[in-house]
């Protein structure tokens, strides 16, 4: 069984400030990856970046990086000057062999 | 690339109708497709995963007879609400995964928003 955590429901920063997201999960299985969603207002479903649990080194994606700590099961994301379009609902979530399951999702608000 | 389609993105009707709700990939080979469902201010919790030509898998607590999946082609699936009520109103979200294992990442359409009178 997966289980998602994130126990920030909501987070605020400064516009071309940087802010990490939370999230801790857990897993039987020896396989697995871990992403991070942006939900925008428009519902729409955005992979943001994906971590393979086998390599060590944090994923990177522009301003977006993340701090995987797989002992620890915890995968923070890191933005990195925060502009007013990342303003959204963010899902962190682990795949399995079988299925994705969903944190509860942090909503971020940037300030202008 | 990876793009998938969804459709309606609205409905509304009557207590009593079935609703049919359409997900295509539309420049890629879906083996798999998944269909969520999301409450207001909550995640997006899975509901089945349909392989292409086969019956799909449902979770626990779905009923396999209210929400009619079917995965006849690499390219569409279909999710049909039967009898539709108002506790049925939601945000149903597909997601289809190619052929590159089961790892791979799910890309999303944009969601229905179902609402029933």
């Amino acid at each position: 069984a997966q289980t998602v955590t994130q126990s920030q429901p909501e987070m605020s920063v400064q516009e071309a400030e940087t802010v990490t997201l939370s999230c801790t999960y857990d897993t039987s299985e020896s396989d697995y990856y871990l992403f991070w969603y942006k939900q925008p207002p428009s519902r729409q479903m955005i992979l943001v970046i994906r971590q393979e649990a086998y390599k060590q080194q944090n994923a990177t994606e522009n301003r977006f990086s993340v701090n995987f700590q797989k002992a620890a099961k915890s995968f923070s994301l890191k933005i990195s000057d925060s502009q007013l379009g990342d303003a959204a609902m963010y899902f962190c979530a682990s795949q399995g062999a079988q299925k994705l399951v969903f944190g509860q999702g942090t909503r971020l608000t940037i300030n202008p | 690339g990876a793009v998938v389609s969804q459709h309606p993105s609205w409905v509304i009707c009557k207590s009593g109708t079935s609703v049919k709700i359409e997900c295509r990939s539309l420049d890629f080979q879906a083996t798999t497709m998944f269909w969520y469902r999301q409450f207001p201010k909550q995640s997006l919790m899975l509901m089945a995963t349909s392989n292409e030509g086969s019956k799909a898998t449902y979770e626990q607590g779905v009923e396999k007879d209210k929400f009619l999946i079917n995965h006849a082609s690499l390219t569409l699936s279909t999710l049909t609400v039967t009898s539709a009520h108002p506790e049925d109103s939601s945000f149903y979200i597909c997601s289809a995964r190619g052929t590159g294992g089961a790892y791979q990442p799910q890309h999303f359409g944009d969601g229905t928003r179902l609402s029933i009178l």
